[in-house]
């Protein structure tokens, strides 16, 4: 089975902070990694994809690395807000389905 | 709003009924995908359909579940006889094969089996 981990599973910081999420997959045989959020009892927000030929994406306050080499992407907030707060998933792309971590969930503090 | 839209959003039934939920995706999008989701877990891939063939299922896919896509647009999930554990969120994404293969989710339909 394909497994893909998020650590941490929780994290809480200050407004203002820059803050790294890691996600660590088991076959580093992909053809996409997206990274998604999640707010309470809602569905799904796609915030950046990277393509397996790609080593980075950015949006705005985001930038999501990926590493197939040692099985590894991480996303990157700059200067976080309380609006940010927010579970992330990271879902690598066997092809057809994503395989999800079961997430990091983001507490932002004013 | 991402495009996708889910019928209903929430369903509250009795064990051993049968439920059906519909999914409209992205109107030129030809790939639609059924995900569930529990409490603290990542969703969980379920079936996919390429325009109205369905291609893949998971074994997580049992007998009392099926799906379909007959005009290659809208898809229904229908769950037969429910159990207790059938209580989650479904979720349903849709892409467009030749495209990146951003898959991009509806705001799921949250069961409950009483």
């Amino acid at each position: 089975k394909q497994e893909v981990t998020q650590i941490p599973a929780a994290l809480s910081v200050p407004e203002g902070e820059n803050l790294v999420l890691n996600c660590s997959f088991t076959d580093s045989a992909i053809y996409n990694l997206q990274w998604f959020r999640q707010d309470p009892g809602k569905g799904l927000t796609s915030l950046l994809l990277i393509q397996s030929s790609q080593r980075e994406q950015t949006s705005g306050r985001l930038n999501a690395s990926l590493d197939k080499s040692s099985g590894r992407s991480t996303l990157y907030i700059a200067a976080s807000q309380p609006g940010d707060s927010a579970t992330y998933l990271c879902a690598r792309d066997s092809g057809y389905a994503l395989n999800f971590g079961k997430g990091t969930s983001l507490l932002v503090t004013p | 709003d991402t495009g996708v839209s889910q019928d209903p959003r929430h369903k509250i039934t009795k064990r051993g009924q049968n439920v059906t939920f519909r999914c409209d995706p992205i109107s030129e999008h030809n790939r639609l995908y059924w995900y569930r989701q529990t409490l603290g877990q990542g969703p969980e891939f379920l079936t996919y359909f390429q325009n109205e063939a369905q291609l893949e299922k998971s074994r997580l896919l049992s007998d009392r579940f099926s799906a379909e896509r007959p005009k290659g647009s809208f898809s229904t999930l229908e769950i037969q006889r429910t159990e207790q554990g059938d209580s989650a969120m479904y979720l349903c994404a849709s892409s467009l094969t030749g495209g990146p293969g951003e898959q991009y989710f509806g705001p799921g339909t949250r069961l409950t089996v009483t």
